[in-house]
């Protein structure tokens, strides 16, 4: 299975909104909506920031928000904050019962 | 609070077998309805799915692991296992143990990530 398509980076300043892509198949992201987004501070475990493509666990700030159209999943993060510099990974449960992650996104803050 | 905390050598010699325990503690891997998963990381490198197991001994994993990957479950030591035979130097990578809340990729706990380096 191929891994998710994103922009290595992206940048935006302090309180503007920025948006990652995650491209997937007809396999995985374009047939099911189970897609999540993780964010990942250097030397830290992931933490789960939308799932079910756009939904928030609780905790998660609403700045965060999440879409999809056809293959392509999207994250939003509004309000940019410094803390939210930070890697950011798609992942999708697939049509071979599996699940596969996104190659990654940096997000720098400016 | 559920936590998860991995285990095992950090130093693995090549064609030889990594084997890695995760203890869940504040809660029960027997309680059913979740998916006990393992993910890895290589250095510098973005996020690889290893594969998962249910508290019943069903497993998925990564198809392009799969031929080498043994996954178990302990539910008496409330512990998952995973074994990997054969290792390389491409298998150098940090590994994650978390629990998937629905088998989707909805991983809301991991653990703090184990640094296992493959070199002789």
């Amino acid at each position: 299975q191929s891994a998710l398509t994103q922009p290595a980076s992206v940048s935006g300043s302090p309180g503007q909104s920025i948006t990652i892509s995650c491209t997937g198949t007809s396999s995985d992201v374009g047939v099911y909506n189970y897609v999540s987004w993780y964010q990942q501070h250097p030397g830290k475990a992931p933490k789960l920031m939308i799932y079910d493509v756009s939904n928030r666990p609780s905790g998660v700030s609403d700045r965060f928000s999440g879409s999809k159209s056809g293959s392509t999943a999207s994250l939003a993060i509004s309000g940019l904050q410094a803390e939210d510099e930070a890697d950011y990974y798609c992942s999708s449960y697939t049509s071979s019962s599996t699940l596969v992650f996104g190659g990654g996104t940096k997000l720098t803050v400016l | 609070q559920v936590q998860l905390q991995e285990s095992g050598p950090g130093l693995v010699k090549p064609s030889q077998t990594l084997s890695l325990t995760c203890t869940v503690s504040g809660g029960s891997i027997s309680s059913g309805g979740y998916y006990w998963s393992w993910i890895r990381q290589h250095p510098g490198k973005g996020l690889e799915w290893i594969g998962y197991i249910y508290y019943s001994g069903t497993t998925y994993s990564n198809p392009s692991l799969k031929s080498r990957i043994t996954m178990s479950v302990d539910t008496s030591k409330n512990q998952f296992s995973l074994k990997l035979t054969s290792v390389t130097a491409a298998d150098t990578a940090v590994y994650y143990c978390a629990r998937d809340r629905t088998g989707y990729s909805e991983f809301d706990y991991w653990g703090q990530g184990t640094l296992v380096t493959v070199s002789s």
